[in-house]
């Protein structure tokens, strides 16, 4: 079945980095585009990145441009999400997700279980 | 940027009677609308892609609609497990951003 399963959140000084991984199973990592959505405390869903499924198309939030960068090896079956310049705003659980099919842009199907980032000094 | 409101903020409906959420955007986003249910401590789950196509697993008692601006979620007869923040998503064309309702949160009345 298919899994994905965050790792390397924790507690973060403002300004510091952090790089969270996602490892997936149970199908062909290299066929699917992959998302990377946050969701802060007590607050909403808020979309991060994408990655298209063979890395040559990446975009992001106006709120991380320029500060994260996300990326995949599919020879791993993992995608990454450095984040630098962390901010305390950047405060939240962040879950990878794929999409149900190649032709089904943003349509999340499958979602990790999260792993939280804290930023506080 | 598009902005997707979902109204209301808090629905409260019993067991058994039809739920209506909303979610608006603020230009057309065609038909690339999803909708997802999120129980506490749980991820998002799909349940409506492309405004009215169910997601795989999901009960027929889920259906979305709509296209433009306006979309709707329909629960036609609330279950108990069906209790939970729902969320809206919209996808531009290009760049192909992505962005989600403030979400409704379905309580027990």
């Amino acid at each position: 079945q298919v899994q994905l399963v965050e790792s390397g959140g924790g507690v973060v000084q403002p300004g510091r980095s952090l790089r969270l991984s996602c490892v997936v199973s149970g199908f062909t990592f290299s066929s699917y585009g992959m998302h990377w959505v946050r969701q802060a405390p007590g607050k909403g869903l808020e979309w991060v990145a994408v990655i298209w499924y063979d890395g040559t198309n990446k975009y992001y939030a106006d709120s991380v441009k320029g500060r994260f960068t996300i990326s995949r090896d599919n020879s791993k079956n993992t995608l990454s999400l450095q984040m630098n310049s962390l901010r305390v705003e950047d405060t939240a659980v962040y879950y990878c997700a794929r999409e149900i099919g190649r032709s089904n842009y943003a349509d999340l199907g499958y979602w990790g279980q999260g792993t939280l980032v804290t930023v506080s000094s | 940027e598009i902005v997707m409101t979902q109204s209301p903020a808090t629905l409260s409906v019993s067991p058994g009677e039809r739920a209506t959420l909303s979610c608006r955007a603020s230009q057309s986003v065609s038909s690339n609308l999803a909708w997802y249910q999120q129980k506490p401590g749980q991820a998002p789950r799909l349940l409506i892609y492309g405004a009215s196509t169910r997601a795989t697993g999901i009960p027929a008692r889920f259906s979305g609609s709509g296209s433009g601006t306006e979309f709707t979620l329909t629960i036609s007869s609330l279950q108990s497990e069906d209790f939970a923040v729902y969320s809206c998503q919209q996808h531009d064309n290009w760049p192909p951003k992505v962005t989600f309702g403030g979400g409704t949160k379905v309580e027990i009345k």
